[in-house]
């Protein structure tokens, strides 16, 4: 069983609708939980960083942790044809050095 | 800010040759620099990490005489597949982390694709 599991989808929903993304994770220990996006073709781009539980919000993007049931989401709001890519979670233990990464939701916003 | 370069971009190479990957953090001091390597429609495999003047660390199955790394300095690190083969083509990314504590945050360069034919 992987420690990350994430749905690879493919996602697709109308432009205007709100998305959700979702990854889940078997390592309690972990404390830094990231999304990125990455464009096809393109290197991966930090979106939200969220530092153990609770809510970050940051125009459109909305990340959530709940640790007490190893469950992370990532909220888009007005979708918009540009948000078309795909969106990785990644996590982090304290001192690890490294983070474990989710296979990617691949997400397509229609016109 | 944090932003990171790589080059070249796109190299197309013959079978048995070796290529270079340039990584670069324009803006930032990198202590931790890492390297992956993407299949199509695949996420990322982490090859290896490397700390400005040690020597990578490298994730289990990956060959240390095939894929060379080095960190020479804090805002540089290179990639060399010696004797490349078809089976190495793949789209190459690497990134970058700054800061003594490791904090999760990576900063990603826009990726290599190398096809060696």
């Amino acid at each position: 069983q992987k420690e990350v599991e994430q749905d690879p989808g493919p996602l697709s929903v109308p432009e205007g609708a709100i998305v959700s993304l979702n990854c889940t994770y078997s390592n309690s220990a972990f404390q830094y939980f990231m999304w990125y996006r990455q464009y096809s073709r393109k290197g991966p781009e930090l979106l939200m960083y969220t530092y153990s539980s609770g809510n970050k919000e940051d125009g459109r993007f909305t990340a959530q942790v709940d640790k007490s049931s190893k469950y992370i989401s990532l909220f888009i709001r007005d979708s918009q044809p540009s948000d078309s890519a795909t969106y990785l979670c990644a996590m982090s233990r304290a001192n690890a050095g490294k983070s474990t990464f989710g296979d990617g939701t691949t997400l397509t916003v229609k016109p | 800010g944090a932003v990171v370069s790589q080059h070249p971009s796109r190299v197309i190479c013959k079978s048995g040759t070796s290529v270079k990957i340039e990584c670069r953090s324009l803006d930032f001091q990198a202590t931790t620099m890492f390297w992956y390597r993407q299949f199509p429609k695949q996420s990322l495999m982490l090859m290896a990490t490397s700390n400005e003047g040690s020597k990578a660390t490298y994730e289990q199955g990956v060959e240390k005489d095939k894929f060379l790394i080095n960190h020479a300095s804090l805002t540089l690190s290179t990639l060399t597949v010696t004797s490349a083969h078809p089976e190495d083509s793949s789209f190459y990314i690497c990134s970058a982390s700054f800061g003594t504590k490791w904090s999760g945050e990576q900063f990603f360069g826009p990726g290599t694709r190398l096809t060696v034919l």
